[in-house]
């Protein structure tokens, strides 16, 4: 059983570009959560989906960041018009439907640089 | 508000030595506790957790108890190995919620 898959697991954008980030959730999970990590943190929350709804999106910065999880293929996380401030690693993580928020697994990340 | 707290680093310990990373914790509700372990370029691996008071997650050598007296969940381990060189999150999760809350993560570094 593969594990959450992220690709690609290194990005490098310049500035003003648009970023695009892919989860693939374990199989048969069908909850996806996004988590920033900035340089010298910890990760921060940003979103939580479901297939076709967005449940939490407390996290997430108002302008330039929204996120997808359609009824097929992965989530997408998108940033558009990128500046320095967004080189982080970004996680995904998902859950099966009956999982509570600590059934998480997280997938290996995302590294942008933004140049 | 919901959050962790946990020491800062960066450890260096020698091979064999006792380790020990504080975390404590701050939440609503009834919380459940984690450590991560991050390699290198690598993502989080879950390493223990533990879902309610007094309860004692294990794993490869690293314990933890939930203590909710002294709210911690404090990290240690008996010997350490150069292996065991990552960077240690401790988080929480609440049973009604849907996020994690990380602390921001103590780098070790084992020499041999």
């Amino acid at each position: 059983n593969a594990g959450v898959m992220q690709n690609p697991r290194h990005l490098v954008r310049r500035r003003g570009q648009e970023a695009r980030l892919r989860c693939s959730p374990m199989k048969g999970h069908s909850h996806v959560y996004w988590y920033r990590q900035l340089p010298e943190e910890g990760l921060k929350f940003m979103v939580y989906l479901q297939k076709e709804n967005i449940i939490d999106e407390s996290g997430m910065p108002k302008e330039r960041f929204s996120a997808e999880f359609p009824k097929e293929g992965p989530s997408i996380l998108r940033i558009q018009q990128v500046v320095r401030g967004d080189s982080a690693a970004y996680f995904c993580a998902s859950s099966p439907p009956e999982g509570k928020a600590y059934e998480q697994y997280f997938g290996p990340g995302t590294r942008l640089t933004v140049t | 508000g919901d959050s962790v707290t946990q020491m800062e680093g960066p450890v260096t310990l020698s091979e064999e030595a006792f380790l020990t990373i504080n975390c404590t914790y701050t939440a609503t509700g009834y919380p459940s506790l984690f450590w991560y372990v991050q390699y290198p370029g690598e993502g989080l691996q879950l390493l223990l957790k533990a879902t309610k008071a007094d309860d004692k997650g294990s794993n490869k050598g690293f314990e933890a108890t939930y203590r909710k007296e002294t709210t911690s969940f404090h990290l240690e381990k008996g010997s350490v190995q150069v292996s065991d060189s990552a960077v240690y999150f401790c988080a929480l999760t609440l049973n009604t919620g849907n996020q994690f809350y990380f602390g921001t993560g103590t780098s070790l570094t084992v020499i041999p």
